[in-house]
């Protein structure tokens, strides 16, 4: 039982260029969700997806695509990658009920320069 | 939006005990969430408290819940270097249409430095 997966761990970009960050979980949970964080503010949210076949936009959504591939996996794109973008990105999921806890991956640090 | 804030550093001395400190402006919270964030790895649940109660304790945390002023609080008795960590504080923000929407609501995360 992995829980919540990323990859990948680490990526430098170009500034225009384009990529996709994998998220997959093995939990059965309905709700999966891709947050940023940013020194000195927390961690922000940036779509979230309720259940398969369904995508939200969060605080942040400017500048990113998800894809909610199936029940396990919920993808974020970047179309053309900005300083701006320079982040650490998280990953999680939730189930109803169990007081809503959300399951954390190991993020993906991302540099643009 | 609804808010949540947190002090941004907290140091203590290895042994004492730690309080780290919230206020949120959800009026309609259900559940507050504490997190812990290790250096380089993800957010790990710590524990949570349901907005009917004003306490939760479980080993070295102790939760209180004030919701006249919508002040969260975490204690950690008998700090260990180990929790060394930044600390976030959460809001469940919860909506039923269709179907059920869970987000959190992240502060910006409190740094604790253990001192030995």
């Amino acid at each position: 039982n992995a829980g919540v997966t990323q990859t990948p761990k680490f990526q430098v970009l170009k500034t225009g260029q384009s990529m996709t960050l994998q998220c997959a979980q093995d939990m059965n949970h309905n709700s999966m969700y891709w947050y940023r964080q940013d020194p000195g503010m927390g961690l922000r949210l940036i779509y979230y997806s309720a259940s398969e076949g369904t995508t939200d936009k969060g605080e942040v959504p400017n500048g990113y695509n998800v894809s909610r591939l199936n029940k396990r996996e919920f993808s974020l794109r970047l179309e053309s990658a900005a300083p701006s973008q320079t982040s650490v990105y998280f990953c999680a999921s939730s189930e109803e009920g169990n007081a809503y806890e959300q399951y954390f991956g190991p993020g993906t640090r991302l540099t643009v320069t | 939006g609804e808010d949540v804030e947190q002090s941004l550093f907290l140091s203590v001395r290895e042994g004492d005990s730690s309080v780290i400190n919230c206020t949120y402006t959800d009026s309609s919270s259900t559940y507050l969430y504490w997190y812990k964030q290790e250096p380089g790895a993800g957010l790990q649940l710590l524990t949570y408290i349901f907005s009917n109660m004003d306490m939760k304790q479980d080993q070295r945390l102790t939760v209180l819940l004030n919701k006249k002023d919508k002040h969260l609080s975490l204690r950690i008795a008998d700090t260990q270097t180990g929790d060394s960590a930044i600390y976030f504080c959460a809001d469940l923000e919860r909506e039923e249409y269709g179907g059920a929407t869970n987000k959190l609501i992240f502060g910006t995360g409190t740094l604790l430095a253990v001192q030995p």
